[in-house]
């Protein structure tokens, strides 16, 4: 069975800072792999995907993130945090093998926090 | 290109009532997944719906049911309210099932009194 770890429920950095969220998962087949951001009373917004093109993945707004197998991990990275980044940010890992559905099974998230 | 929405944005409901959200899929999109988001948790996955036939399900009792139209708007249906039904629901639509990018609405928030 899949799932995803998040270290850190909550996170705090201040602004120009590096943001560093964890991410583990588990899966018996090849992942995809994909990091959220969600915004106060707002729905999910896709930051980056990973499928197995390249380890490590652009996403919006200055955010990457690195995959590797070894670790079982795919941290989200942003060198300098800006007060804009504070919400909540989700790690999701999907099956990747013909006939999935592609259902998303989601981490607990990581609320991260700016200060000025 | 509009994107996913959903209705309504709020809603309160007793114990034991029913309830219908509805989600209006990204255009070109065929498949639309909706997800539970309890209070300070990751989504969880209810069912899938693939061309108007449901395509997968998560661990939900039956009373939660959905349908998809055929112009891939989609209901999610919940009958029996109880108070731990209280959460965020998300529709999310993408282009197929599998691994295609599924883009989420902003959802609908229930309170089950």
């Amino acid at each position: 069975a899949q799932s995803v770890t998040q270290l850190g429920s909550h996170v705090s950095v201040s602004e120009g800072a590096l943001v560093l969220l964890r991410c583990n998962y588990s899966s018996s087949v090849p992942p995809y792999l994909f990091w959220y951001v969600q915004y106060p009373n707002q729905g999910l917004q896709l930051l980056l995907k990973y499928t197995s093109a390249a380890t490590l993945v652009k996403g919006i707004n200055g955010f990457e993130a690195e995959f590797k197998k070894s670790e079982t991990s795919f941290h989200l990275t942003k060198p300098s945090a800006h007060m804009r980044d504070a919400a909540e940010y989700f790690c999701a890992v999907t099956q990747n093998y013909g006939g999935s559905q592609g259902n998303l099974i989601f981490g607990k998230g990581t609320k991260l926090s700016v200060k000025p | 290109e509009t994107g996913v929405t959903q209705s309504p944005t709020h809603l309160i409901k007793t114990r034991g009532q029913q309830v219908t959200l509805r989600c209006s899929s990204q255009s070109g999109h065929n498949t639309v997944s909706w997800y539970q988001q309890a209070l300070g948790q990751g989504p969880q996955f209810i069912f899938q719906y693939y061309r108007e036939e449901e395509n997968g399900r998560g661990n939900f009792p039956p009373r939660f049911s959905g349908l998809q139209f055929p112009n891939y708007s989609s209901e999610l249906n919940v009958n029996a309210l109880e108070l731990d039904d209280s959460a965020l629901y998300l529709c999310a639509s993408s282009l197929a099932t599998g691994t295609d990018t599924q883009y989420f609405g902003p959802g609908t928030r229930l309170t089950v009194l």
